[in-house]
Parts: structure tokens; sequence; C-alpha cells
């Protein structure tokens, strides 16, 4: 069956500090993976999404960036996070029907 | 995707069925409905989805409506565990920025023993 990771499950970094957050599926090829994020009290917002290696596309012009440098690996990352930035983040894999996510990463940037 | 409309909250009764209302008069012929639920600080979780018949699996049921402006997912019977907010979706469903969930707010389902 298919799983998914996602790490850390919290994470606390100051404002300017970098960011990377991993996340990998197992038991599938070639799925579409996505980045999530849920800001306190509101809906998901969709960052990025990938069809597959290398192909990254945005949603939203952001300060951060995804990479996909194996096919189950999606990376989220910032080169200096804001304050504006925490949040709860969540990946997610996509088969031919349904999206299934990964449990977040609560991030708090202080 | 078409906009869905679920009530803020509902109360259920541990042991008894709960049935979660959406509605979603605009959505479109190849719009399926999905439900996710969302447990406190967890990632959402599918639940079941449907395009026109009513689907059941270990988790629930999904009753459409004929003319699909409506959907009902039923917990058979409730327990405590089942407490979350609870998400109805209508999308094409599949991958790329066509497969975008649009979460509402949901449903506050309160399960009380």
């Amino acid at each position: 069956s298919q799983t998914i990771h996602q790490w850390p499950a919290t994470l606390v970094q100051p404002v300017g500090s970098p960011l990377s957050l991993e996340c990998t599926v197992e038991g599938t090829s070639n799925p579409n993976l996505y980045w999530y994020r849920q800001a306190a009290g509101r809906g998901l917002q969709l960052l990025f999404y990938s069809v597959g290696i290398g192909q990254i596309s945005s949603e939203v012009p952001q300060n951060l960036s995804a990479s996909r440098p194996q096919d189950r690996q999606f990376i989220l990352s910032s080169k200096k996070l804001l304050l504006s930035d925490s949040g709860f983040y969540l990946c997610a894999w996509s088969d031919p029907r349904v999206t299934f996510f990964g449990q977040g990463t609560r991030l708090t940037v202080v | 995707d078409a906009k869905t409309t679920q009530p803020p909250s509902m109360d259920c009764a541990e042991g008894r069925a709960a049935n979660l209302p959406c509605n979603h008069s605009t959505i479109s012929g190849n719009e399926y409905v999905y439900w996710y639920r969302q447990i406190h600080s967890q990632g959402p979780q599918y639940i079941i989805h449907g395009l026109k018949n009513n689907e059941t699996n270990e988790m629930a049921s999904l009753i459409i409506t004929e003319d699909r402006k409506s959907s009902t997912l039923i917990l058979p019977h409730a327990t405590l565990r089942d407490t979350a907010v609870y998400y109805c979706i209508a999308s094409k469903g599949y991958g790329g920025s066509q497969g975008n969930l649009i979460f509402g707010k949901g449903t506050k389902l309160s399960v009380k023993p």
C-alpha cells in the first residue's frame, strides 16, 4: 500500500533562516506531488505541484520554492523565512482520482 | 471547481449515524464529490468520493441526489474518534493544478458520549 512521509512534525525557526521540508512517498511510482499550506483558521492553499522529476509548477508567488530531485521525493525550501511563512504545511500525492495527504509540518517563524 | 456549502457545525450521539449534508448546486458533469476530514493538527484524511452513484466503503457511505446538486456523507455508527472537521469538495480530481482541492470551512462534527 502507499504511504506518505513528511517531516519534521513541528519546527520553530527564526526570521531570516533557511527552510527545508522533505516529503517522500512509498508504494507508487511517478505520483503527482503537491505542497499545500494551511494558515490558522483558513482553508488549504496549493503552493506547488509536480507531475514528474524536475517539473515544478507554482500556484502562488512567494518566498518559497520546491524541488523534486527523485521520483518520490518532494522538497519545500526557503532561503530566508518571513514571519508570514508560519503555518501548517502539507505534502500530498495523488493517484488518477484521489489525493492523499501527509501528517503535516507545523512551522512557526519567530 | 464548483463551490460547496456545508453547515458550520453538527452534533451526534456516540453510536448513532452521523449525516453530514453538502450542497453543490453548480457542480459540473465531470466533477466528483469528495469528502475529507481533518482531526486537529493532522493532515486531511480521505474518506470517500463519487460521481453519480451512491458509494460505500469501510469508513462511510456517500449519497448523491439524482440531480447531483447535493450529497450526504453518512458515518453509520459514530464514535468519539470521528470528531473532526469534515470537508465536502467538488473537483475534477485529476492531478496537477486542475486537481487543486479547494477546502472550504467544512462542518465541525462533535460526537458526544
